[in-house]
């Protein structure tokens, strides 16, 4: 066990819907990470979250957002969604603001768009 | 930003035999240098990882090499068993850059 907390473990919903996913880091920990991994895909780094604030945006769609709240847990909404946004998300989490030190990821979300 | 490029996508080796994965970076402020290893429908978990001020770490059967000169790094694992079976992703970061920047993935598969 990582100590990182996502819920839920699975999403199905429709194309066009909303959704939210959460992530509750390891105790300590400062920076949030998000991350889609499609079928036989590679990590793709969405956002990243520190201590509330926003550090660092990857390939992530406008359609797609994010916050850290102050007991810096933090939440992934995905809205207007389409059939490829089917994918496992991951949150991870570090101590630091990250770039050189130990991810610890969630066992992801496991989000399927009908 | 960084670029990671990852070889090979995929990986037969015969139980017992060794392994090795590469990975080329192309920012030079890159110094730190972590190998994730994901099982089958797991979470990805830090193996190994290497910082700028070495070029050679080992844990066990796993080892990575850092040449900061060519920009690249490998993972090398030896007396391989079916538990190896995996995908391993590398990545390359640098403090103040804030992401990390994986590879795409290697599946190794362990032929018993």
């Amino acid at each position: 066990d990582s100590g990182v907390t996502q819920t839920p473990k699975h999403l199905i919903t429709a194309t066009g819907q909303r959704v939210t996913l959460r992530c509750s880091p390891r105790s300590g920990d400062l920076s949030v990470y998000w991350y889609q991994q499609s079928l036989d895909q590679g990590l793709q780094f969405l956002i990243q979250y520190y201590n509330g604030e926003e550090r660092a945006k990857g390939n992530i769609l406008e359609r797609f957002s994010a916050q850290q709240f102050p007991d810096l847990h933090s939440e992934l909404n995905l809205s207007s969604l389409e059939l490829g946004d089917s994918a496992l998300y991951f949150c991870a989490s570090s101590v630091g603001r990250g770039g050189n030190e130990k991810l610890f990821f969630g066992s992801g979300t496991q989000l399927s768009v009908l | 930003g960084e670029n990671v490029e990852q070889h090979p996508s995929t990986l037969s080796v015969q139980e017992g035999d060794s392994a090795v994965i590469k990975c080329t970076y192309s920012d030079s402020a890159s110094n730190y240098f972590p190998w994730y290893k994901q099982e089958l429908g797991k979470r990805p978990q830090l193996i190994i990882d290497i910082r700028s001020n070495v070029g050679e770490k080992k844990d066990q059967r796993i080892a990575v090499t850092l040449n900061k000169t060519a920009k690249h790094f490998s993972l090398h694992i030896t007396e391989t068993q079916p538990e190896d079976s995996a995908v391993y992703f590398c990545a390359a970061g640098n403090f103040g850059n804030e992401k990390l920047t994986f590879g795409t993935g290697t599946r190794l598969t362990i032929i018993p």
